[in-house]
């Protein structure tokens, strides 16, 4: 089934603690991107990979890192999560400027 | 940025009707997808559409740039439309989308 992957669907962290969530899309898309969604706020931009091997910055990217490991594969890293991450992260992938985005499944995280 | 407002913010239908919702933004685009959000939290892509008129099956959407909005039809509402609408735009070239607050709807049997 083409489109983009993403793991884990849900996780708890501790202040403190570390992780990376994954993005994977078989679709040969240039462009990814990772988005947060909290209520009443929308979904906003974290990062965004133009294309393989750029990364830059969203509206949000305090707290977070990204790699671009390949043209498939885009990671979001959390070095120290604080409460204020609790969110759901969608990461989206599009052929690029001029064309519709598909989006992931999503990720739960919930930071205590 | 460019701000986008949705109206309406949510918006009650029995199965059957008809529905218009609207996007309006501040700035020009050349990027505006609308999505749909349903109950499992599952983000799905209805319509990329900078300009002009699409359909697909009982959804259409049409935008008119040059006066920066956009309206999302629904018609013969099922409830299966239940969830939340996105409209988003983009103004650079790497269409990084800025989103809307979303319409609330609910479909009831």
């Amino acid at each position: 089934n083409a489109g983009v992957t993403q793991t884990p669907k849900f996780q708890v962290l501790k202040t403190g603690q570390s992780m990376t969530l994954q993005c994977a899309q078989d679709m040969n898309h240039n462009s990814m991107y990772w988005y947060r969604q909290d209520p009443g706020m929308g979904l906003r931009l974290i990062y965004y990979s133009a294309s393989e091997g750029t990364t830059d910055k969203g509206e949000v990217p305090n707290g977070y890192n990204v790699s671009r490991l390949n043209k498939r594969e885009f990671s979001l890293r959390l070095e120290s999560a604080a409460p204020s991450q609790t969110s759901v992260y969608f990461c989206a992938s599009s052929a690029g400027q001029n064309y519709g985005y598909t989006f992931g499944s999503g990720t739960r995280l919930t930071v205590v | 940025g460019i701000q986008v407002e949705q109206s309406p913010p949510d918006l009650i239908l029995q199965e059957g009707a008809n529905s218009t919702l609207r996007c309006n933004f501040s700035d020009s685009v050349n990027n505006l997808q609308w999505f749909h959000q349903n109950p499992w939290g599952q983000l799905i892509n209805l319509f990329y559409i900078p300009s002009g008129t699409k359909q697909n099956g009982r959804l259409s959407a049409t935008t008119v740039a040059t006066e920066r909005y956009s309206l999302l039809y629904i018609s013969s509402s099922q409830t299966t439309d239940s969830g939340v609408y996105f409209c988003a735009v983009a103004a650079d070239s790497w269409g990084k989308l800025q989103f809307g607050a979303g319409t609330q709807v609910v479909v009831t049997p």
